[in-house]
């Protein structure tokens, strides 16, 4: 059984630019959970996807999109990048869409300039 | 909406139980899970509470108690490698956010 996976590690941007990130979830886990972590501040809750439709959405504008494939994997796209999205971003995957126990991957460093 | 308290900072001796609180306001509540999270890591699942009472998995313990939407996380024999953050998380159907994190406690433990 293989751990969550996210790429790329890191990635710096300019403002103004699109990004995408990647997620693998744990095999079996149908729901994945995108998530937010500026330096020394808890993760914010982006969106959820279960069974590859969006479940759940924290107060992110729409230039946050994300998808969730049939293989486990997913995706989040950030369009516009503004200075205030940098940030670490992390996928958590878990067996139930309540999200009461979530593996997350080691994150993606983002920074815009 | 949904909020929740931690304390910022804890300082522990190596060998010591430390307590971690946490109170949380919020609507459809499913449950409270807890997270560690080291310096430059990603959070690592440590227990989750559904219903009122004590959880143990090893050193650490968890209790919920829905009445007082309270809840603490209880780290026994306390080593030098549980300095880090922890966060508590409220699982519910309140709005259509799923998950909401505390803003951490990071713990130091001193020899």
């Amino acid at each position: 059984e293989t751990g969550v996976t996210q790429s790329p590690t890191h990635l710096i941007k300019t403002r103004g630019q699109q990004v995408t990130l990647r997620c693998s979830s744990q095999s079996g886990h149908n729901t994945v959970s995108w998530y937010q972590q500026a330096l020394g501040q808890g993760p914010q809750f982006i969106f959820q996807y279960y069974r590859e439709e969006e479940n759940g959405r924290g107060n992110f504008p729409p230039r946050f999109s994300g998808l969730q494939f049939p293989n486990y994997s997913s995706e989040l796209n950030v369009n516009a990048l503004e200075l205030d999205d940098s940030a670490l971003y992390l996928c958590a995957s878990s067996l139930d869409p309540r999200g009461n126990e979530q593996y997350f991957g080691p994150g993606t460093r983002l920074t815009v300039t | 909406g949904q909020s929740l308290e931690q304390p910022s900072e804890v300082t522990a001796v190596e060998g010591a139980i430390v307590q971690i609180n946490c109170t949380y306001q919020t609507s459809g509540f499913y449950g409270l899970s807890w997270y560690q999270q080291h310096d430059g890591g990603a959070p690592t699942f440590l227990s989750y509470n559904g219903l009122d009472g004590l959880e143990e998995t090893g050193r650490f313990s968890s209790f919920l108690s829905r009445s007082d939407s309270y809840g603490y996380l209880l780290l026994q024999e306390l080593q030098m490698k549980d300095s880090a953050s922890y966060f508590c998380a409220v699982s519910h159907s309140g709005g259509y956010q799923k998950v909401t994190f505390g803003t951490g406690t990071k713990l130091q433990v001193i020899p």
